[in-house]
């Protein structure tokens, strides 16, 4: 199994509320990836990083923010938790454009 | 904006039977990749198979093939002979030269005994 750890992986938080998941690495893989699963949704795209400091939004990106300070961590942070933002999240890793990318166990997130 | 598009939410197949699940996908890219996943209950992703856009012969894994139709922007999975381990859902991808991953909306597979 690829090197890589969600935490928490699972947990409740009320409306309004600031959360961070984190996702780590032990692979040294460029590239870094926060997706959502949500039933009919499949998985969306929240941010991706392509190194160090460099992150870009996805398709879903708004009340989320992200940082990569170091190569192995790739923090996810939900600024005030809706519940529209109830989800299980992913994040995922990869070395190179044409290889595959490695999945974490994913974090299920609730908002009450 | 790239989309992938899965335009089957559920499938079924008979054990032993050979079943395809369609993905289209939207670029104006010419060099790109595409992927396969299988999502289990346990939630796990797991590769299935991967195709680089350059080239025109289908990938194939074992049980596994694709139709890869760069033209028509389809790519879809045929599972021949059916186990009842491959009853997950299945998820096409598309991947940019500039490393943005994105995901259909998955279809479910359901293999009947």
């Amino acid at each position: 199994d690829a090197g890589i750890t969600q935490s928490p992986r699972h947990k409740v938080t009320e409306t309004g509320t600031p959360v961070t998941l984190r996702c780590h690495q032990t692979e040294n893989h460029r590239y870094m990836y926060w997706y959502r699963q949500d039933p009919g949704h499949g998985l969306r795209l929240i941010h991706y990083s392509y190194g160090v400091k460099d992150t870009d939004k996805g398709e879903v990106s708004d009340g989320y923010s992200v940082s990569r300070s170091k190569t192995e961590d790739f923090l996810l942070t939900l600024e005030s938790a809706t519940s529209s933002q109830t989800s299980v999240y992913f994040c995922a890793i990869s070395s190179d454009l044409n290889t595959e990318a490695f999945f974490g166990q994913g974090t299920r997130l609730t908002v009450v | 904006a790239q989309t992938v598009t899965q335009s089957q939410p559920e499938m079924s197949v008979q054990e032993a039977e050979t079943v395809t699940l369609s993905c289209t996908y939207d670029t104006s890219e010419s060099d790109y990749y595409l992927f396969w996943y299988k999502q289990p209950p346990s939630r796990q992703m797991i590769l299935v198979i991967r195709q680089e856009a350059y080239k025109q012969q289908n990938a194939t894994e074992n049980r596994f093939s694709v139709n890869f139709q760069k033209a028509a922007k389809s790519f879809s999975l045929k599972i021949s002979d059916s186990q009842l381990g491959d009853a997950a859902m299945y998820f096409c991808a598309y991947r940019t030269s500039g490393s943005r991953l994105t995901f259909g909306e998955g279809t479910q597979l359901t293999v009947n005994p």
